[in-house]
């Protein structure tokens, strides 16, 4: 069965760059959730869209922005990167907004440097 | 996290014991659910309880969920090596369908 996609997987950056971590749902699946797990830390919620639109808001920093385009991908776009933004990305998707079990894809290991 | 804590942090056991993890959370919920992770991967989904449920069971691994106390545990019966990866308890936000991780539980389990 397809899986959330989640590219890249691994991303190295510098301080200050910008970064754009990209997730594909399961198919037929219309709604996108990001995840942001440092190191050691427990999975933080930073942002869903449910149908192309921003659903809910977690605790994502104002440097990071993202969408969900026509085809259900979503982008997290973040800028001015921290040393602090270092962590594992991971994206879910879900087949509507109320469905309770949300799928996982593998994770974007972001290092910043 | 803004939600539970989950009890232990770190659990070594041998193959064939039982293993027991235990979450508390802080609001109301409409549901709680269990993840496993291997180390450094993605997040698999185990098992949901909703709250009007006591008890879930699938396969080796029984929930029970306590609304009262706001707690839940998870209990992985006739552990093997492979069962070692950390688990979380997650529950709904209140605020939309997105999930409040708990701080989770390292299992270790030797042969």
């Amino acid at each position: 069965a397809a899986g959330v996609i989640q590219s890249p997987r691994h991303l190295i950056k510098e301080k200050r760059e910008t970064a754009t971590l990209k997730c594909y749902p399961i198919p037929r699946h219309d709604t996108v959730y990001w995840y942001q797990q440092g190191p050691g830390q427990d999975p933080q919620f930073l942002i869903s869209f449910y149908e192309k639109m921003q659903s809910d808001k977690g605790s994502i920093p104002d440097r990071f922005s993202a969408q969900q385009f026509s085809d259900y991908h979503s982008e997290l776009n973040m800028s001015s990167l921290e040393l602090g933004d270092s962590a594992l990305y991971f994206c879910a998707s879900s087949p509507g907004l109320a469905t309770d079990t949300q799928y996982f894809g593998p994770g974007t290991r972001l290092t910043v440097l | 996290s803004q939600q539970g804590e989950e009890d232990p942090q770190a659990l070594s056991i041998q193959e064939g014991e039982n293993a027991t993890m235990n979450c508390s959370y802080k609001t109301s919920i409409n549901n709680l659910q269990w993840y496993r992770q291997n180390s450094g991967r993605g997040l698999v989904h185990l098992i949901l309880i909703r709250s009007n449920e006591r008890e879930k069971h699938s396969g080796r691994l029984r929930v029970t969920l306590d609304t009262s106390k706001k707690s839940s545990s998870l209990l992985i019966t006739a552990s093997r090596a492979a069962d070692t990866a950390s688990y979380f308890c997650a529950t709904d936000r209140n605020s939309g369908y997105a999930l409040n991780f708990g701080k989770g539980t390292s299992l270790l389990v030797t042969p």
